[in-house]
């Protein structure tokens, strides 16, 4: 089945530096969402960006979406210890307009150190 | 307060045991899910249901069950039959079709083969 992967798989950065992460998925999709993941918790959507945007802001994050290419990139400005997590993309594919389930990525583990 | 609640947190099975795992919602969602997630990993669908008394497997779902009485509850069963059930398993629910909707998730239950 389709997933998207995560690339890099772990980022060490330090205090204030941006963090970038990539996402790659297999088919066209409607929508492509970023979800972060601390340490045995559940996930926390972040931010949703559609099929016809190519970039969109939230506070700290900026998600661009290349559909040519399908991949999809996460930046968080001015990164803080407190953003240490894993971060997934997740897609919701067209599926002979029977979508109703997201595919996660593996992930990028981000390490911020203070 | 509204949200997503996972029981136990920690659960140790006998082999040859089947083992159930709670999961209820009071945000109203008609759509919930099961994920399970390995040390290190992305997230994989077991199952999934829309509406009440109607569920879907999802990539992984042999050796699981599901049931869903109650718009508010979707118990995931890990039957004996689940060569290889360590893992964290994550439940989680949405407005009915998730294509531009976010998905919200419980806190996780880690269940340990002993």
């Amino acid at each position: 089945s389709q997933q998207g992967e995560e690339d890099p798989q772990a980022l060490s950065i330090q205090e204030g530096e941006n963090a970038t992460m990539n996402c790659s998925y297999k088919t066209s999709i409607n929508n492509l969402q970023w979800y972060r993941q601390n340490s045995g918790r559940g996930l926390v959507h972040l931010i949703l960006i559609r099929s016809n945007e190519r970039e969109k802001h939230s506070g700290r994050l900026r998600v661009t979406l290349d559909t040519s290419k399908k991949s999809s990139s996460l930046l968080i400005t001015a990164s803080r210890a407190a953003d240490t997590a894993s971060y997934f993309c997740a897609t919701d594919a067209i599926d002979g307009g029977a979508t109703n389930k997201l595919i996660f990525g593996t992930g990028t583990l981000l390490a911020v150190q203070p | 307060d509204g949200g997503i609640t996972q029981s136990p947190k920690y659960l140790f099975r006998k082999e040859g045991q089947n083992v159930t795992l709670s999961c209820e919602q009071n945000l109203n969602h008609d759509a919930m899910y099961w994920y399970r997630q390995d040390p290190g990993q992305g997230l994989r669908l077991i199952y999934y249901s829309q509406i009440v008394n109607d569920f879907q497997k999802g990539d992984i779902a042999e050796g699981y069950s599901v049931s869903r009485e109650k718009k508010e509850s979707f118990p995931l069963t890990v039957t004996s039959a689940q060569k290889n059930p360590t893992a964290f398993y994550l439940c989680a629910s949405s407005e009915r079709r998730p294509s531009g909707n976010t998905i919200y998730f419980g806190e996780g239950s880690w269940l340990t083969v002993v």
